[in-house]
């Protein structure tokens, strides 16, 4: 099994729709998970942790379940700013950050 | 600028060459990072300094591949005998200690010939 897994999309949505990404991780030791947002040529931007009771930053809903071992992303009232893509990270031990392949997210007209 | 400063920007090789990537880090970040990102991939980790010191050195691919960070500062990646396969964007991040957040420069694009 793959560290960590993600649907690379792309997500074609409509301007003002809800959409939802999963990222699944292997390492049940993983202690901190995060999402990240990369536009097109860009470098990567920290987006919000993500902890274990769920934290909401103004259209942006993150949730972790250990049981199940994934984090999610929900986005509300998409924008077409919100197109680009969404990494999820995690720590494995110690201060390394795995990042998976990346979700690709399309806002439309 | 304030932030993570890589250069240079584009270099292009020619296989079996030597090339250095630099990399000047956001001042106090004691934690520095290097990644590589292939097109449509996430960034892979190659190597974490703490300080001046290699704290995690697992993802160096092979020994043509070393970094260093002599004064706790800038770091240098270093590839010896360059392949093709090497070709990919070469990202430095920093960070202060033990946040989870890292500050990313653009990136050092390099290929291969």
């Amino acid at each position: 099994r793959k560290e960590v897994e993600q649907d690379p999309g792309p997500f074609n949505v409509p301007e003002g729709a809800t959409v939802a990404f999963n990222c699944t991780y292997s390492n049940s030791a993983s202690q901190s998970f995060f999402w990240y947002r990369q536009d097109c040529r860009k470098e990567p931007k920290l987006l919000m942790s993500v902890y274990s009771s769920g934290n909401e930053d103004g259209r942006f809903t993150a949730q972790l379940n250990r049981a199940s071992q994934y984090i999610s992303l929900l986005i509300r009232d998409s924008k077409l700013s919100d197109s680009a893509t969404y990494l999820c990270v995690f720590t494995g031990g110690g201060n390394k950050l795995t990042f998976g392949t990346g979700t690709q997210l399309k806002v439309e007209l | 600028g304030a932030g993570v400063s890589q250069t240079p920007s584009n270099k292009v090789t020619e296989k079996g060459k030597y090339v250095e990537l630099r990399c000047d880090p956001i001042s106090g970040h004691t934690a520095l990072y290097w990644y590589r990102q292939s097109l449509g991939q996430g960034p892979e980790f190659l190597i974490y300094f703490q300080g001046t010191g290699a704290a995690d050195d697992s993802g160096l691919p092979n020994d043509r591949f070393f970094a260093v960070r002599p004064e706790g500062s800038v770091s240098t990646l270093k590839i010896q005998r360059t392949e093709r396969g090497d070709s990919a964007v070469y990202l430095c991040a920093s960070s202060p200690l033990n946040t989870g957040e890292l500050f990313f420069g653009e990136g050092s694009r390099l290929t291969v010939l």
